[in-house]
């Protein structure tokens, strides 16, 4: 079965450190994958979305990292702030399935302390 | 630029009852999709259209109806409502170029209690 997994499932910081979530997926097979942010009682905004031929992607402080042949995905955070804290949603689109359809992690959700 | 809107934000129903959660995009995407949150399950997949006049199951179709006869609505149909559809429902929408997919774009969500 195609599944996602991202460990841990709560993380704590201090204001201003660097910091790394994870993601690891069954079958490498992959046509894209993608990093989702998630404020409480909100909806989902998408943060990078990394296409199958593609390594990584940056955008501001974050950059997501791509490995297939080891089934993980990395969301780095750099200098992180309290307004970074939130759930973070690892999102898959297998080959063969259909356009848009994700499978989706169980999130992170990151606590940035002033 | 409204992207996509969910209505209503907040509904609570009696087990038995049907309703239909709203959809609709202003963005010319083709794909939408319906999801459900639940706590410790994640986001699954209800239902999903590539286009106007094509709909499909997803993981978890049962107790849902979906129909999409313009490329803007993708309503989502309860047909008779229990407990265990009480959940947090959100649409998405997304488009195709050059043989990939952009542009993911999520609602705000509506939240169901069925008692």
């Amino acid at each position: 079965k195609q599944e996602v997994t991202q460990i841990p499932a709560a993380l704590s910081v201090p204001e201003g450190e660097n910091l790394v979530l994870n993601c690891s997926f069954t079958d490498s097979a992959i046509y894209n994958l993608q990093w989702f942010r998630q404020d409480p009682g909100k909806g989902l905004t998408s943060l990078l979305l990394i296409q199958s031929s593609q390594r990584e992607q940056t955008s501001g402080r974050l950059n997501a990292s791509l490995d297939k042949s080891s089934g993980r995905s990395t969301l780095y955070i750099a200098a992180s702030q309290p307004g970074d804290s939130a759930t973070y949603l690892c999102a898959v689109r297998w080959d063969g399935g259909s356009q848009g359809n994700l499978i989706f992690g169980k999130g992170t959700k990151l606590s940035v302390k002033p | 630029n409204a992207g996509v809107t969910q209505t209503p934000k907040f509904q609570v129903l009696k087990t038995g009852q049907s309703m239909t959660l709203q959809c609709a995009q202003d963005m010319n995407h083709e794909y939408m999709s319906w999801y459900r949150q639940d706590p410790g399950m994640g986001l699954r997949l209800i239902h999903y259209s590539v286009g106007a006049g094509i709909t499909d199951q997803g993981e978890v179709p049962n107790g849902y109806n979906v129909s999409r006869s313009t490329t803007e609505d993708f309503p989502l149909r309860l047909l008779s409502a229990a407990p265990s559809q009480t959940s947090v429902y959100f649409c998405a929408s997304s488009y195709r170029a050059q043989g990939l997919d952009y542009g993911y774009t999520f609602g705000s969500g509506t939240r169901l209690t069925v008692v």
